[in-house]
């Protein structure tokens, strides 16, 4: 199994500021024929089911705001929220769709310094 | 409105059995691969089952390998989740979600979850 480590497991971030959230994949979610990354992130926020956010580790979902964005490739990568607002607070995962079964990080749960 | 809508979430008995439904509505349902995602109480999201669009390919986690039976009913636009000889640590919200893109995919849809609580 593709094995997916966050970090960090949460932080506090003031409002308006930036927030980084890390993703490591066990190995390479980079298919090479495609130069895709199977990457996808996610918000959840309590008592709700997960929103997807991004996919193939850097496109936006519609309707996303364009505060989020994805970055990475290979086993690396990054969700940033450029300028935290209040409504962001939520856990956050990423999901790697590479390899069976689908697996998803432990999650990292963003709130408000 | 495109949605999906889960239910059949229950309390019940260690080895008990439980039918979980997921019913799709404001998109062709017959052409997405459909998943089971499950959460249990305070962790994060573990994949559980998924079923092709015709139904004729289905994969499970080992967890709950041949305890539970993922299957579908595209002319009643539903998916399915059988759930015998269930266990404690079967105690989860389980999600239905939507494959955007085949086997491997990302979950574009969610449904917003039935609760299963194991324990006697």
């Amino acid at each position: 199994d593709i094995v997916m480590t966050q970090s960090p497991d949460s932080l506090a971030v003031s409002l308006g500021e930036r927030a980084t959230i890390n993703c490591k994949s066990s190995q390479s979610v980079l298919y090479s024929s495609s130069n895709k990354n199977y990457l996808a992130w996610y918000q959840q926020k309590p008592g709700q089911p997960p929103k997807l956010l991004i996919y193939w580790a850097s496109t936006r979902e519609s309707g996303v705001p364009d505060r989020f964005s994805g970055s990475g490739s290979g086993t690396d990568f990054t969700l940033t929220i450029s300028s935290l607002q209040a409504e962001d607070v939520a856990v956050y995962y990423c999901q790697q769709y590479y390899g069976t079964p689908l697996t998803f990080g432990g999650g990292t749960k963003v709130d408000i310094k | 409105e495109v949605q999906l809508v889960e239910s059949g979430g229950d309390l019940v008995q260690p080895g008990g059995s439980l039918r979980l439904s997921c019913v799709a509505s404001g998109f062709t349902f017959s052409n997405y691969w459909m998943h089971w995602v499950r959460q249990a109480p305070g962790k994060g999201l573990v994949c559980v089952s998924r079923i092709s669009s015709d139904g004729s390919s289905t994969r499970y986690a080992d967890s709950v390998k041949g305890r539970f039976t993922i299957s579908r009913d595209n002319a009643k636009n539903t998916l399915y989740l059988q759930m015998n000889s269930l266990r404690a640590e079967d105690t989860a919200i389980y999600f239905c979600a939507r494959g955007i893109y085949g086997s491997y995919s990302w979950f574009d849809l969610w449904g917003q979850g039935t609760l299963v609580t194991v324990s006697s």
